[in-house]
């Protein structure tokens, strides 16, 4: 199958810091990306949902000045979580989406942010 | 979306088939059935899609009522490393939208 990536796997950071986080496809181009949030023992939440060269549309609730998401290419979308305070500590998970809408999507291993 | 019911947890003794349901009674007509699995501090993981009819690949088979109001996720034979959370998902397109899921835990 269709292989996502994400980068770092795991980053911990100062309160009031920028954290960038990378999704990328490896061996497909993906028109669309998503961005979810888990948080212990909870499911994931979508945040956003992205298409290649145009603006994310974020989930209500979702602060889109603190999320910043750039999907710039047909493989590569960032999620950057600005001004980062403890209540942002997550494991946040991108996919991919490849083609036609109701294609499967395929998830990235996600990132562990942690914010002292 | 049409939304899903599963039950939270389940056990199921190794090698022995896991057995998963999940309700989705409001399902419309074009709306397809997909269920992916996420272990522990891991992305999720696709397992099985489908529409009307049943499905099996590798990893497992999908057996879907007739009315479509509901459907099965079969995994024949499982294994310790089957120990996970299992998510029925009813969507027609765009992005996935995640409920509680079903903790199956395989015991040897």
């Amino acid at each position: 199958g269709a292989v996502v990536s994400q980068h770092p796997s795991r980053v911990i950071c100062k309160s009031g810091t920028s954290v960038k986080i990378e999704c990328r496809s490896l061996d497909f181009q993906a028109t669309t990306m998503f961005w979810y949030r888990q948080f212990p023992k909870k499911s994931l939440m979508l945040m956003a949902t992205s298409n290649e060269g145009s603006k994310a549309t974020y989930e209500q609730g979702v602060e889109k000045d603190k999320f910043l998401i750039n999907h710039a290419s047909l493989t590569l979308s960032t999620l950057t979580v600005t001004s980062a305070h403890p209540e942002d500590s997550s494991f946040y998970i991108c996919s991919a989406t490849q083609g036609l809408a109701y294609n499967e999507q395929f998830f990235g291993p996600g990132t562990r942010l942690t914010v002292l | 979306d049409a939304k899903t019911t599963q039950p939270t947890s389940m056990d199921c003794a190794e090698g022995r088939a896991a057995n998963l349901p999940c309700n989705h009674s409001t399902i419309s007509g074009n709306e397809y059935v997909y269920w992916y699995r996420q272990i522990h501090s891991q992305g999720p993981q696709y397992i099985i899609h489908g529409l009307k009819n049943n499905e099996t690949n590798e990893m497992a088979s999908l057996i879907i009522t007739e009315d479509r109001k509901s459907s099965t996720l079969i995994l024949p034979h499982a294994t310790l490393r089957d120990t996970a959370v299992y998510y029925c998902i009813v969507r027609v397109a765009g992005d996935m939208r995640f409920g509680a899921g079903t903790r199956l835990t395989v015991k040897p």
